[in-house]
């Protein structure tokens, strides 16, 4: 089974709000991603859990964070939503060794208004 | 550090013929490269992967040869079916550090009867 699971799938917050989004896999997998997909760009990796160790991109160091409570949840919380966190947010896990396939939730569309 | 490009942001085409889907890449390290495609309201999903030179690998109609050589890994297939609908995203990993996916902007590609 190669399932990761994104809840919710859309969610509507008002600017100020905080917002936070969940993601499991049942792969035992070692390591979960959060990416952002905005229109017309390339996913861009925001954070990732190896293990229980956090790893954040040095350019979103600050708006995200994240926790991962046991191996198959993560999940992805902003403490004070803009309207620039408007997108499409990716969950998806993999075994660390570079090459290995990430497997993708469906995503979680959010819209900040 | 590692970038994915991919020109074409759309192609549209006749269902029955062939399909070339480019993808170029940077890195200084020894890459593996992946095929992704998102069909509406789905999960992305691998399509193909390589991390061999100049060997073509193929899945579900879809082929692609890694050449280290001009940095390339594009898609390829004979005959476009309608159901090949989809956003293809070429994605790039190495072997060194964790399993961080770059990704290209990805191509829409629409197949009409």
């Amino acid at each position: 089974d190669t399932t990761v699971k994104q809840n919710p799938r859309y969610k509507l917050a008002r600017v100020g709000k905080p917002v936070n989004l969940i993601c499991s896999q049942t792969m035992n997998h070692d390591t979960m991603y959060w990416y952002q997909k905005k229109p017309n760009q390339a996913p861009k990796l925001l954070l990732f859990y190896y293990d229980k160790i956090l790893n954040r991109e040095a350019d979103t160091f600050e708006k995200f964070q994240s926790s991962r409570p046991n191996n198959s949840f993560c999940s992805l919380y902003i403490g004070s939503a803009g309207l620039e966190y408007s997108a499409m947010y990716l969950c998806a896990s993999s075994r660390r060794t570079g090459g290995n396939t990430l497997y993708f939730g469906e995503g979680s569309r959010l819209i900040v208004v | 550090g590692d970038s994915v490009t991919q020109t074409e942001g759309l192609v549209t085409l006749t269902k029955g013929l062939p399909v070339m889907l480019n993808c170029t890449y940077q890195t200084t390290y020894s890459p593996f490269l992946f095929w992704y495609v998102q069909h509406l309201n789905e999960a992305p999903k691998l399509l193909l992967k390589s991390s061999t030179d100049n060997k073509r690998t193929e899945h579900q109609g879809f082929y692609a040869t890694l050449h280290k050589s001009s940095s390339s890994f594009h898609l390829q297939k004979s005959s476009v079916q309608l159901s090949d609908s989809a956003l293809y995203f070429c994605a790039l990993t190495h072997d060194s550090g964790y399993n961080k996916l770059t990704f290209g902007k990805g191509t829409v590609l629409l197949v009409s009867p």
